[in-house]
């Protein structure tokens, strides 16, 4: 059964660069043609998506903050990655990481905060 | 950038009333139409995908129906088990992007 975990620091400086990883399991990205997608929800408000990457590397970003996103994949680990630049405290959010549009982790929460 | 928009934003049910949330699109998003269900303090749980193709494990009562520009979820025979937030979301071309959300409360 495939699972994904997001990771990374709960809470982050204004002005740093959040990085979170996404680790799945019970699927391959190398060996799979999904969408690896990263999606955040600030507290008591709705979804945003962030972007997209496919095995191959390409990505596609939410014009909003693509001046300010990276999402990476490694295969050789099985996962992918958010970094986002230049945070302020708007991006403080709910991050998941899903598979195409049906497998959700369970989320992890950054504050940006000093 | 594709809009979605719902409506209602806001519905207060009965049990085994039948709910129907409405999402409409900016743009033809073809069949790449999704509905997710989401609980206070839990991950959204896709619920219908492809606006009408049901997902395992997601009671029958729940159903997506549309085309085009305009869709509808439809749950029939509301429990209580279904209060949450509804979203739609499309994924027929980049920015993917998702609707402003339905509350459902009972």
């Amino acid at each position: 059964q495939v699972q994904l975990q997001e990771s990374g620091p709960g809470l982050v400086k204004p002005s740093e660069t959040l990085s979170l990883t996404c680790d799945v399991s019970g699927d391959s990205i190398v060996n799979s043609n999904h969408y690896w997608v990263w999606i955040r929800q600030p507290p008591g408000k709705g979804l945003e998506w962030i972007g997209v990457v496919r095995k191959s590397g390409n990505t596609f970003y939410n014009p909003s903050l693509e001046s300010r996103v990276t999402i990476s994949v490694d295969t050789s680990r099985n996962q992918f990655s958010l970094k986002l630049a230049s945070v302020t405290a708007s991006d403080t959010a709910m991050y998941y990481c899903v598979r195409n549009v049906e497998k959700w982790g369970q989320g992890t929460m950054v504050t940006v905060s000093s | 950038e594709i809009v979605l928009t719902q409506s209602p934003e806001f519905q207060s049910v009965t049990p085994k009333e039948k709910v129907t949330i409405t999402c409409r699109a900016s743009q033809n998003v073809g069949t790449g139409l999704h509905w997710y269900q989401q609980r206070p303090d839990q991950s959204p749980k896709l619920v219908i995908r492809d606006v009408s193709r049901s997902i395992s494990g997601v009671p029958s009562r729940f159903s997506g129906s549309g085309s085009g520009t305009d869709f509808t979820l439809t749950i029939s025979g509301l429990e209580a088990e279904d209060a949450a937030t509804y979203y739609c979301h499309h994924s027929s071309n980049y920015p993917w992007t998702f609707g402003p959300g339905t509350k459902v409360e009972i």
